[in-house]
C-alpha cells in the first residue's frame, strides 16, 4: 500500500523559478526520504529528514517536515533543466525500516 | 564505488513463460530489496533480505514469484508463470544499515532495474 501522497501530480514551472512539492503521509514515521527518478540516473536518494527535525537544507534543495500535520515539502530553489524529473516521498515508519512510497510528482523545467 | 547492478535491463516474454532478474548490491551492503513499480506509480516493495534472511515478503506473490540471496550477496527473482499485469520495471537497492542511530533511516541506493514486458 503506498503511504505518501505527492501533491500537485505534475508541475511544470520556467527555468529559474522555485519548485515545490508537497507529500503527505498516514501513520507515524522514524524519518522521511524524497527520491528523484529520470531516465539518465534512475532512483537517486536526495535527503533525508528525521521525525524530530522540522526542516534540512542540502544545496537548492530545502526539505521540511511537520509530523503534526503529517506532511513534508520539498523546496527546489533556482530550478534547472536537468532537475526535471519525477519526485518521490518515501516514509519509514516499520520496524524493519521498509520505504512506503509515493506516487510521486512528475516535474518539467521549461527552457 | 561500484553501484548496483542489474540485469537484464529489458526484457520481453509471453505470457506464462518465466523469467528471472539478477541484482548485485554495493559491495558490504547487508540490505537488499526487490520492488516493483508500475508505470505512473511509486516502486512497491516485494522482499526484503537482511544478509541472507528474508525480513519481509508480505507484498510478494508466492504463488508465482519467488526470490533467493544465497551467501548474502547477489539475488535473483523469478516470475513464473508471468502474467500480463506483472509488466513492470523491477528495481533491486540495497542499503548499508546503520545501527544505533536514534530513528533509524539510511537511504537506499538503486540499480538502473530491468524493464519488463509481458505480451
Amino acid at each position: 500500500s503506498q503511504q505518501g501522497e505527492e501533491d500537485p501530480q505534475a508541475l511544470s514551472i520556467q527555468e529559474g523559478e522555485n519548485a515545490t512539492m508537497n507529500c503527505s503521509y498516514k501513520t507515524s514515521i522514524n524519518n522521511l526520504q524524497w527520491y528523484r527518478q529520470n531516465s539518465g540516473r534512475g532512483l537517486v536518494h536526495l535527503i533525508l529528514i528525521r521525525s524530530n527535525e522540522r526542516e534540512k537544507h542540502s544545496g537548492r534543495l530545502r526539505v521540511t517536515l511537520d509530523t503534526s500535520k503529517k506532511s513534508s515539502s520539498l523546496l527546489i530553489t533556482a530550478s534547472r533543466a536537468a532537475d526535471t524529473a519525477s519526485y518521490f516521498c518515501a516514509t519509514d515508519g516499520g520496524s524493519n525500516y521498509q520505504l512506503i512510497w509515493g506516487a510521486g510528482t512528475k516535474l518539467i523545467i521549461k527552457p | 564505488e561500484a553501484g548496483v547492478a542489474q540485469s537484464p535491463r529489458y526484457k520481453i516474454i509471453e505470457k506464462r513463460q518465466s523469467v528471472a532478474f539478477w541484482c548485485n548490491p554495493i559491495s558490504g551492503h547487508a540490505t537488499l530489496y526487490w520492488y516493483q513499480q508500475i508505470l505512473g506509480q511509486g516502486p512497491k516493495l516485494l522482499i526484503q533480505f537482511q544478509n541472507n534472511g528474508v525480513v519481509d515478503d508480505s507484498q510478494l506473490p508466492k504463488d508465482r514469484f519467488s526470490a533467493e540471496r544465497l551467501k548474502g550477496v547477489d539475488s535473483t527473482l523469478k516470475i513464473q508463470p508471468a502474467k500480463l499485469e506483472d509488466s513492470a520495471v523491477y528495481l533491486c537497492a540495497s542499503s548499508l544499515r546503520l545501527p544505533g542511530l536514534a530513528g533509524g533511516g539510511f537511504e537506499q541506493f538503486f540499480g538502473p532495474g530491468t524493464r519488463l514486458t509481458v505480451l
